[in-house]
């Protein structure tokens, strides 16, 4: 089946800084790929929709200037979460969507912000 | 307005022991795509089953099964003569085509020896 592949899979970072997740989809192109953040014992939730050539499209309560997107190929959307702080540690998941009814999920990427 | 809801947080049973899952979903779509997914403690999302809308078939893998009824808004999963190795959350999710995927919070299921 399709893969895609998140990178890093873990990252702790110092307050302040900044981390880029890159998500790509290995073996199909994907014009639509989607950010979504999970915290501890709970579920998925979206973040954002990551559109190749145009600007994502954020989700309500998501600051657009933290989370920055670029998708700037078919297979490629990173995720730069802006002066990181704790309560952004989370596991940060994307997944490339293939068909109306298929998309693929990257295995996550765990942030830790001290 | 779109929703998914499991209601069950945790689950607890016996390895052997059969156990469903329950899910409920909410869509004003006519077409939609409902999802399984398994979330082992590695925290990578394993795709189970995918169903559409206009399929109300039953389904069996292995000692997995899934009904989908529409009359109730439910698509229930079922695992039969369960082990350990399926001890993970499992997520219940919604897709009204191409665009946000709606997941619900998700069963703990815990298998004992």
């Amino acid at each position: 089946g399709a893969v895609v592949s998140q990178h890093p899979s873990r990252v702790i970072c110092k307050s302040g800084t900044s981390v880029k997740i890159e998500c790509r989809s290995l073996d199909f192109q994907a014009t639509t790929m989607f950010w979504y953040r999970q915290f501890p014992k709970q579920s998925l939730m979206l973040m954002a929709t990551s559109n190749e050539g145009s600007k994502a499209t954020y989700e309500q309560g998501v600051e657009k200037d933290k989370f920055l997107i670029n998708h700037a190929s078919l297979t490629l959307s990173t995720l730069t979460v802006t002066s990181a702080h704790p309560e952004d540690s989370s596991f940060y998941i994307c997944s490339a969507r293939l068909r109306v009814d298929t998309q693929y999920f990257g295995p996550g990427t765990r942030l830790t912000v001290l | 307005a779109q929703k998914v809801t499991q209601a069950q947080t945790e689950i607890s049973v016996v390895e052997k022991e059969d156990v469903t899952l329950d899910c409920v979903y909410e869509t004003r779509d006519t077409t939609y795509y409902l999802f399984w997914y398994k979330q082992p403690p590695s925290g990578e999302l394993v795709f189970l089953i995918r169903r559409n809308s206009f399929d109300e078939q039953n389904e069996i893998s292995g000692r997995y099964s899934w009904n989908f009824q529409k009359s109730t808004s439910s698509f229930n999963f079922t695992i039969t003569a369960s082990q350990v190795v399926d001890s993970a959350v499992y997520f219940c999710a919604l897709d009204t085509g191409g665009f946000k995927t709606i997941f619900g919070a998700g069963t703990r299921l815990f298998v004992k020896a």
